[in-house]
């Protein structure tokens, strides 16, 4: 069972520079979900889906884009990266809205701008 | 503003003993609350939940309790034991809306 995977687990940027990031999740779920943690703090909500081809803003949008062109796949594009960019970015996914259902997440990608 | 707050960054337990982490909430709305357990270089993994109409949910060595009128959650972990060493994170939501997560708090399991 892999669930959910994140590709790639690393990745060193510079400034303006653009990559994708992407989420891949094998359990046939509705819902995706991208996040970002840093230290000390929680897990923030970048952008999420509700389906295939939807997608939604979430807590700290801005300066990212997404997509989900598949059902099992969610990307998240840096257009521009900038140094506040630098993160730990969690996929998640559940079968319904996380409200009350618990979210399957990945192992994260280690995002560093320089 | 934080509505979800885990006041303790860190706490260390020794092993065999209860390990209790907190939680607090500020919105009166959230009707369901959620712990995470995230080990180093993993994701976060479920651990368990409580809905607002109950006080309490019990799973083998963890249980948490749910304080509305305090908006106060806990999570006991009883015995405590090395593998639970990892952060803990705190969630809560309103109605199928997203889920809103605490800061975590690091526990440590001492030998």
């Amino acid at each position: 069972n892999a669930g959910v995977t994140q590709t790639p687990k690393f990745r060193v940027l510079k400034t303006g520079q653009s990559m994708t990031l992407l989420c891949a999740q094998d359990m046939n779920h509705e819902y995706m979900y991208w996040y970002r943690q840093d230290p000390g703090m929680g897990l923030r909500l970048i952008h999420y889906s509700v389906g295939e081809g939807t997608t939604a803003k979430g807590e700290v949008p801005d300066g990212y884009n997404v997509s989900r062109l598949k059902k099992q796949n969610f990307l998240l594009g840096l257009e521009s990266a900038a140094p506040s960019q630098t993160s730990v970015y969690f996929c998640a996914s559940s079968y319904e809205d996380a409200g009350n259902q618990p979210q399957h997440f990945g192992d994260g990608t280690r995002l560093s701008i320089l | 503003d934080q509505q979800v707050k885990q006041n303790s960054p860190s706490l260390s337990v020794q092993e065999g003993r209860i390990s209790i982490l907190n939680c607090d909430y500020t919105n009166s709305m959230f009707d369901y609350f959620l712990w995470y357990k995230k080990y180093p270089a993993e994701g976060p993994t479920f651990l368990i939940s409580i809905s607002s109409i109950k006080d309490k949910n019990e799973d083998g060595r963890f249980t948490v309790f749910l304080n509305k009128s305090a908006k106060h959650l806990s999570l006991h972990i009883v015995p405590s034991q090395p593998g639970d060493s990892a952060v803990y994170f705190c969630a809560a939501s309103f109605r199928d809306d997203k889920i809103i997560f605490g800061k975590g708090t690091r526990l440590h399991i001492l030998p």
